[in-house]
This record gives structure tokens, C-alpha cells and sequence, in this order.
């Protein structure tokens, strides 16, 4: 079956402007997680949406937000962008939470994002 | 919260065996280990769930001690394929659903 897609794979923005990512999920799931990843601070959980609803939320500011569209596909959104915002952003596809042998995340190419 | 992963880094030979720990100084519903090679994306290896289940890849396992609030993934007769950085990640209540609090990450080298 097909992987994770993210669009686009590399993006470079100058400070205060914004910035849409896309992230296409493994098909049958409803799940995706968004994570951002810096070397100073490593994986961090962004956001989780599961059939268009935010779920659940990490500790990042407004500036960043997300949504699920019905056919499970998500953008996240960061605004007013600041150099600490460069990253690579990850988004996984996911089918967790039971207890059986069916839990599986799977994560997409990520997108580099370097903020100038 | 951030879990503590240790050792920080390790070098093997083809064939040894290699543990790598992650703490956590609170309740945790689950654990997740993640592998994650240079310019890659992070690969999903398993997900331990309360309940002190060890689970099994290839030759890779995991335990995981709720008591303890730890977890352990065992490499056996490491490849060459296994380098990489590995992370764990915690979710410290069902239903968070991928809100994980990551450790800093094991780098592992093994060399032929």
C-alpha cells in the first residue's frame, strides 16, 4: 500500500511569513500526528487529529495549527514564522490505541522547513 | 517528563547483542521505540502497552516495566542495518493517541 506523502519535502520562508504543509496518510487510517524535529530539541509532538477533530495538542504556541480534512488528509499551519521555527516537520500515519498486534505508525519523508 | 534513554551512544560488532534503557520519572501507559537513521525519517519499531508485555522484531524486543516506569529494547546479533538512532517515546495516559514525550536518543554503531 502506499506510504505517507508530505508535501512539499523542502521549503525556505523568511521570518513572519507563513507556511502550509500537507501531509497525505497511509489510506484507511484516521489518524495523523504532526512532530517537529531540531536538534536542540528532538521530537516533539505538535498535534493530533483523528476524523478532522484535534485531539489531542503539544506545547507549542498559537502560531501553530492544523486540520483534517474528511478524507484524512492534514495540513498543519505555522504563522508569523521565526528562525527557531526551522525543522523538519514530521507527520505520522497511525492506527493505535488498541491492544492487539494492529498498532502501527508509520511516518512520512518529513518536510525541511529553514526560515531565513 | 522528557524520558532519560541510556547509554547515549554505543559502537558494536556485527553479532553482539546491545541493550538500550528508557526511564521515566512518571506513570506510563505505553511506550513506543522508534529507530531513525541519518536523513531518514523515524521507523516505527513497536508499541508496549501497560501491562509489562515484551514484544518482539526480527531480532529486536522489548520489555516493558510499569512498576519501574521503564522499558528496555534488546538488539541480539546486531547487523550492520541496525545503526541508527533510536528513540523511545512515552504516553503517559490511554487515549493520547501519539502525544509522546521522546527521550533524547541512543546512537548505535555497528561496525563489521
Amino acid at each position: 500500500k502506499a506510504g505517507v506523502t508530505q508535501t512539499p519535502r523542502y521549503l525556505i520562508k523568511t521570518r513572519g511569513q507563513q507556511v502550509t504543509l500537507s501531509c497525505s496518510p497511509i489510506s484507511g487510517h484516521r489518524s495523523v500526528s504532526w512532530y517537529q524535529q531540531t536538534p536542540g530539541q528532538g521530537l516533539q509532538f505538535l498535534f493530533e487529529y483523528f476524523s478532522e477533530t484535534q485531539r489531542n495538542k503539544g506545547n507549542f504556541p498559537g502560531r501553530f495549527s492544523g486540520r483534517q480534512f474528511s478524507n484524512s488528509r492534514s495540513e498543519m499551519n505555522v504563522s508569523t514564522l521565526e528562525l527557531g521555527d526551522s525543522a523538519l516537520y514530521l507527520c505520522a500515519s497511525n492506527n493505535l490505541g488498541g491492544s492487539g498486534r494492529n498498532n502501527e505508525q508509520f511516518f512520512g519523508p518529513g518536510t525541511r522547513l529553514t526560515v531565513l | 517528563q522528557q524520558p532519560v534513554q541510556s547509554p547515549q551512544a554505543v559502537i558494536l560488532r556485527e553479532g553482539e547483542d546491545a541493550v538500550i534503557n528508557c526511564s521515566s520519572s512518571k506513570a506510563l501507559y505505553s511506550v513506543h521505540w522508534y529507530r531513525q537513521k541519518h536523513g531518514e525519517a523515524p521507523v516505527f519499531l513497536m508499541i508496549l502497552l501497560k501491562g509489562g508485555e515484551q514484544k518482539g522484531h526480527e531480532k529486536i524486543s522489548a520489555s516493558f516495566n510499569e512498576k519501574k516506569q521503564q522499558s528496555s529494547l534488546y538488539l541480539t546479533a546486531s547487523q550492520l542495518s541496525y545503526s541508527g538512532t533510536y528513540f523511545c517515546g512515552t504516553e503517559i495516559k490511554a487515549g493520547s493517541q501519539g502525544n509522546l514525550i521522546f527521550g533524547k536518543g541512543t546512537k548505535l554503531s555497528v561496525k563489521p
